[in-house]
C-alpha cells in the first residue's frame, strides 16, 4: 500500500479557504484518494474520494493532479466546526480493501 | 440507530484482566473492521471480516487478541490478560465489502479501553 505523507498540523481563520496537500509518490495504478476528517472523541468520517483530476460534493473537493502523486483536499470557507483531523489514504478499492491511516493533519481554525 | 454501534463506550481494567468489546455494524454490511488508536496518532489496521471469516488479521499484535464474527454480523474483540500497553480507543467500521465496495468505512465512536 502507497504511503502517504501529509502536514503535521496547519492553522487558519474562519471565513479562508483551507488546502491539504498530501503526497503519495508510490501510488499504484488502481489505487484510489480517499480524505477522512476526524474529531476529538469520534471515529473518523468520510469526506471524499477521487482517481484523478477533480472531485467536487457538498463538503469539499479534491484536486489530483495528472501524475497523481500528490493531491489537495479544499475546505471552502472553513469554519471553527473544522477543527479536526485530516487523514489522506491510498489504496485499492477491491473486497480486501483496507485502509492504513498515517498521523493525518491537524486542522485548527481560529475566529 | 443507523449507525455503527459499539459497547462499552468506556472500559476500564485491571492488568491481566479479560476484555471484550462489541461492534453491531450497519444492517447490511458484509465487511467489518476492528482498529485501534493511541492518543495522537491515527488509527492503527487490527484486522478485517468479510462476512463470518477473518480475511485479514496481520495487524493484531500478538495472540492475546482474537476477534470473532459468528453470524457475519455483531463482532466482538478480545483481549486476553490486558496490559497497560493495550489502553486506546478501539475503533469499530463497517462497510458494504465484495462487489459493492465504494471504499467508504462507516466507524463507530469507540470504545476507549484504560488498563490500569
Amino acid at each position: 500500500l502507497a504511503k502517504t505523507t501529509q502536514p503535521i498540523s496547519m492553522d487558519s481563520y474562519e471565513g479562508q479557504e483551507v488546502n491539504i496537500t498530501c503526497s503519495h509518490n508510490n501510488i499504484a495504478t488502481n489505487d484510489y484518494i480517499t480524505w477522512y476528517q476526524q474529531f476529538p472523541s469520534q471515529g473518523p468520517r468520510f469526506i471524499i474520494q477521487g482517481y484523478k483530476t477533480k472531485v467536487t460534493n457538498e463538503v469539499a473537493s479534491l484536486f489530483i493532479p495528472a501524475d497523481r502523486k500528490s493531491s489537495t483536499l479544499s475546505l471552502p470557507r472553513v469554519s471553527l466546526s473544522d477543527t479536526a483531523v485530516y487523514y489522506c489514504l491510498v489504496g485499492p478499492m477491491d473486497s480486501s480493501y483496507k485502509l492504513i491511516f498515517g498521523s493525518g493533519t491537524r486542522l485548527l481554525v481560529r475566529p | 440507530g443507523a449507525g455503527v454501534s459499539q459497547t462499552p463506550s468506556n472500559k476500564v481494567t485491571e492488568k491481566g484482566k479479560y476484555v471484550e468489546l462489541r461492534c453491531d455494524p450497519i444492517s447490511g454490511h458484509t465487511a467489518l473492521y476492528w482498529y485501534r488508536q493511541s492518543l495522537g496518532q491515527g488509527p492503527e489496521f487490527l484486522i478485517y471480516f468479510q462476512g463470518t471469516g477473518a480475511a485479514d488479521d496481520s495487524g493484531l499484535p500478538n495472540d492475546r487478541f482474537f476477534a470473532v464474527r459468528p453470524e457475519g454480523s455483531v463482532s466482538t474483540l478480545k483481549i486476553q490478560r490486558t496490559e497497560r500497553g493495550d489502553s486506546a480507543v478501539y475503533l469499530c467500521a463497517s462497510s458494504f465489502g465484495g462487489h459493492g465496495n465504494t471504499g467508504e468505512l462507516f466507524f463507530g465512536e469507540g470504545s476507549r479501553l484504560t488498563v490500569l
